[in-house]
């Protein structure tokens, strides 16, 4: 039973493109949300938390749909730069353990 | 700024053989975390470690793997007899727990792995 989904792709866009990716988790009882960057043989590192209400950071914004749980992460005018692995964290509590389980991450690849 | 810090960052290893990986978590963290990723794969749970102890772990986590935090500082991960299928990157994780206006967002914090290759 996969526990967070993600579309490994990947998206080729060009330099200027806006791109969506989405997440879908399976455990309802999931109490906090991330999407994580990661490039090539490198740690994980946060790019943003979501929040219920949405929310954006920049050309980043993200998204969480408790009742289809889902979350999106939208990157608008996109950057050669932007050119990684997008992770999906979803984490729940359980019995004073605090577990986030990772997606197996969306390849982003912007060209010229 | 703190930082979450591994060591070796690179073992060759032969199979049979015992690894360990150590980490040093950010001083005030709470929680932690070891994670491995194969190589092309999915970042994955091994164990979670809280108050000097096991807190969960996951069906990755069999009798050859076992961690320790023997000094308070040094969060270590054990293979005892090193398998050709745990050759992954090993990551470090922690987590700090606080509440009240600045409660803690859930960020995990990553050191930059230890690539184990097993022969």
């Amino acid at each position: 039973r996969k526990e967070v989904e993600q579309d490994p792709g990947p998206f080729n866009v060009p330099e200027g493109a806006t791109v969506a990716f989405n997440c879908t988790y399976s455990n309802s009882a999931s109490q906090s949300f991330f999407w994580y960057r990661q490039d090539c043989r490198k740690e994980p590192k946060l790019l943003m938390s979501v929040y219920s209400s949405g929310n954006e950071d920049g050309r980043f914004t993200a998204q969480l749909n408790r009742a289809s749980q889902y979350i999106s992460l939208l990157i608008r005018d996109s950057k050669l730069s932007d050119s990684a692995t997008y992770l999906c964290v979803v984490s729940h509590a359980s019995g004073g353990s605090y577990i986030p389980t990772f997606g197996r991450g969306t390849s982003l690849i912007v060209h010229p | 700024e703190p930082e979450v810090t591994q060591t070796p960052s690179h073992q060759v290893t032969q199979m049979g053989q015992e690894v360990i990986l150590r980490c040093v978590p950010i001083s005030n963290h709470l929680y932690f975390y070891w994670y491995r990723q194969i190589l092309g794969q999915k970042v994955e749970f091994l164990v979670s470690f809280y108050n000097n102890e096991i807190s969960e772990k996951s069906e990755i986590f069999d009798d050859q793997f076992s961690v320790e935090r023997p000094d308070g500082s040094n969060f270590t991960l054990k293979i005892r007899s090193t398998k050709l299928e745990d050759s992954a990157m090993y990551f470090c994780a922690s987590i700090p727990w606080t509440s009240g206006r600045n409660a803690n967002t859930g960020e995990l914090f990553f050191g930059e792995g230890s690539r184990l290759t097993v022969l």
